[in-house]
């Protein structure tokens, strides 16, 4: 299993450029979450799904969108990147909701 | 919504000294987790709290679950350097969703 997987790494864009961050897991969790981490921050809640088909906003969503059309698949879209966006992204699923989380390695995104 | 409470910020030990951070809740939580975070890397599930009163061990590390359940910590035993990380407790935020700490970064000086 390769648990969940995060692309690109790392990645650096323009103001005003757009981007999709890729996640995707192979555990078949129904939930899964979206977060970003600013330096020596916790971890603030982007949007969330509970299952294909189905997505929430978090405690931060404005500037971004997400979409589910699959288990296995939960990508990020910025759109119109501002620096305020500069941070580190982390996806996470679970078959429990909010307990036992598995995370992805992260994006590490700078706006400039 | 809810929200759970983290201390210290920081915590600089000699390697060798214990190390203990605390987790504060103004409302009753159903179940409680313990994440590491490396630095530079991602967090990792340490474990998960449910009952009043429980305490787990895993080798150095003892989790607690305080008994109005209101509160958790995370002791660890003789520190070594590679506990160095931030270590961030969650609790249930909603339904679906969690409520993270804002963790507490442990430093540990050889």
């Amino acid at each position: 299993n390769a648990g969940v997987t995060q692309t690109p790494k790392f990645r650096i864009l323009k103001i005003g450029q757009s981007m999709t961050l890729q996640c995707a897991q192979d555990m078949n969790h129904n939930y899964m979450y979206w977060y970003r981490q600013d330096p020596g921050m916790g971890l603030k809640l982007i949007y969330y799904s509970v299952g294909a088909g189905i997505t929430d906003k978090g405690e931060v969503p404005n500037g971004y969108n997400v979409s589910r059309s699959t288990t296995e698949d939960f990508p990020l879209r910025l759109e119109l990147a501002a620096p305020s966006q500069t941070s580190v992204y982390f996806c996470a699923s679970s078959s429990t909701g909010p307990r036992e989380q598995y995370f992805g390695p992260g994006t590490r995104l700078t706006v400039t | 919504g809810q929200q759970v409470m983290q201390i210290p910020q920081y915590q600089h030990v000699q390697e060798g000294e214990d190390f203990t951070t605390y987790c504060n809740s103004s409302t009753t939580l159903s179940n409680i987790q313990w994440y590491k975070q490396r630095p530079g890397g991602h967090p990792v599930f340490l474990i998960q709290l449910v009952k009043s009163g429980e305490v787990k061990k895993q080798k150095r590390l003892t989790f607690q679950f305080g008994e109005a359940k209101k509160n958790s910590s995370l002791h660890i035993t003789a520190t070594q350097t590679t506990d160095v990380g931030t270590y961030f407790c969650a609790g249930p935020g909603g339904s679906y969703i969690p409520t993270f700490g804002r963790g507490t970064s442990l430093i540990v000086h050889p």
